[in-house]
């Protein structure tokens, strides 16, 4: 399968505690990118990692990449009600597939 | 505002019908893709046009086709509709082709329920 696929496929945490979810690929890559969806709206970039960045950093938003293992994680700092959302990882081949998703619950 | 327009927005008809999905691309984006979200089978990459041209193909049925036309924008015929297309369709846009790809945009999603 030339997707990512992310892990776990749902996560609930309190507000302002920090969020981790990973994405594992199978081929090599040129670069992986970070995507969110609000509940039934259309998926909005978050990051691009190039596979020779090791780290990337946008607001509270932490992406690493591990391309020996084939893994990517992103980790949002400090959650609001606001990041309640589906992310997605996307590994761009001649085609770009996304996974199932992480739906994240973010509780008050 | 991701600058990607569909239309239209929601859309409910009966099984056997025909309808079609438009999208307008950002301005200069030359590369189309259209994807199908459903809630068992996530989101699904159907096809992608870069500049009129067929690039890539998915799972998109034999039922289904697209064009994009000269002056960019794309659309997504759906024929013979069953109740299992009733699903989100979303198009989205891009600069760059190829394996680079770069980020997508994507617009708010057609709604298609079929009865």
């Amino acid at each position: 399968s030339q997707q990512g696929e992310e892990d776990p496929q749902a996560l609930s945490i309190q507000e302002g505690e920090n969020a981790t979810m990973n994405c594992s690929y199978k081929t090599s890559i040129n670069n992986l990118q970070w995507y969110r969806q609000n509940s039934g709206r259309g998926l909005v970039h978050l990051i691009l990692i190039r596979s020779n960045e090791r780290e990337k950093h946008s607001g509270r938003l932490r992406v690493t990449l591990d391309t020996s293992k084939k893994s990517s994680s992103l980790l949002i700092t400090a959650s609001r009600a606001a990041d309640t959302a589906s992310y997605f990882c996307a590994v761009p081949y001649d085609k770009i597939i996304f996974g199932k998703g992480t739906r994240l619950h973010i509780l008050p | 505002d991701s600058g990607v327009t569909q239309t239209p927005k929601h859309l409910i008809t009966a099984t056997g019908q025909r309808v079609t999905l438009r999208c307008s691309p950002r301005s200069g984006d030359l590369s189309v893709y259209w994807y199908q979200q459903s809630l068992d089978q996530g989101l699904q990459f159907l096809i992608q046009y870069y500049n009129g041209e067929e690039r890539a193909k998915g799972n998109i049925l034999e039922r289904f086709s697209a064009q994009q036309f000269p002056d960019l924008h794309s659309e997504l015929n759906l024929s013979s509709l069953e109740l299992g297309d009733s699903a989100l369709y979303f198009c989205a846009s891009s600069v760059v082709p190829g394996i680079e790809h770069g980020e997508l945009f994507f617009g708010e999603g057609s709604r298609l329920t079929v009865l």
